[in-house]
């Protein structure tokens, strides 16, 4: 399957800080999605991003297809952003199903 | 519009046991998927099934056999059950083409 690597693994910021989060993956993909598992297990898409730039509120995120890289930002932290974050990826290979990197854990503190 | 469904919420069985986890979507989705998430990895692709009446194994199939009952509906069974398979199983659906991909709340299981 493709190979999907997420960095950092382990974030600490204080609340109002920003931060990047950073998905790089081995082969061509028509999916691209991001991902907050919140501290109960749910998984929340926060964006499908194959290629392109899209904002939603305090997160944005760019996916550079040719270079094989996605950017998830989140400006102006919260409590409430702590969890972890995943970026999957997928194409036509195996049906578009998703190839999910390790995640990387958030934690945002008061 | 419930999205993805999954029953149950929480199951404990013993080693041995069989059981069969219920998923169904209803966004008229041609693709369903199997994943699995042990604890401090991301989701593995277990099955899925890319239109009505195929199924096609992912990365991680042994142990797990599954069931494209029509468009909507899509079961995983554990024949006899491992605590390898002590898991939290997810299921999802897309609209089996490139899209976007939403997950049902997951199945919690431990195998003791």
């Amino acid at each position: 399957g493709i190979q999907v690597e997420q960095s950092p693994p382990d974030l600490i910021l204080q609340e109002g800080a920003n931060s990047t989060l950073r998905c790089n993956f081995s082969d061509s993909v028509n999916n691209l999605q991001w991902f907050h598992q919140n501290p109960w297990g749910q998984l929340i898409n926060l964006f499908y991003i194959p290629s392109g730039t899209k904002q939603n509120g305090r997160l944005s995120a760019t996916t550079v297809a040719t270079e094989r890289y996605s950017l998830l930002y989140i400006s102006s932290s919260q409590t409430t952003d702590s969890g972890v974050y995943f970026c999957a990826v997928g194409n036509s290979n195996s049906g578009y199903a998703l190839n999910f990197g390790k995640g990387t854990s958030l934690l945002v503190t008061p | 519009n419930a999205g993805v469904t999954q029953t149950p919420k929480f199951q404990v069985l013993k080693t041995g046991q069989s059981m069969t986890l219920q998923c169904a979507q209803d966004m008229n989705h041609n693709s369903m998927y199997w994943y699995r998430q042990d604890p401090g990895m991301g989701l593995r692709l277990i099955y899925y099934s890319a239109s009505e009446g195929t199924t096609d194994k992912g990365e991680v199939p042994n142990g797990y056999n599954v069931s494209r009952l029509n468009k909507r509906e899509f079961s995983l069974r554990l024949e006899s059950a491992a605590p390898s398979q002590t898991s939290v199983y997810f299921c999802a659906s897309n609209p089996g083409e490139p899209g976007e991909q939403y997950f049902g709340p997951g199945t919690r299981l431990t195998v003791t």
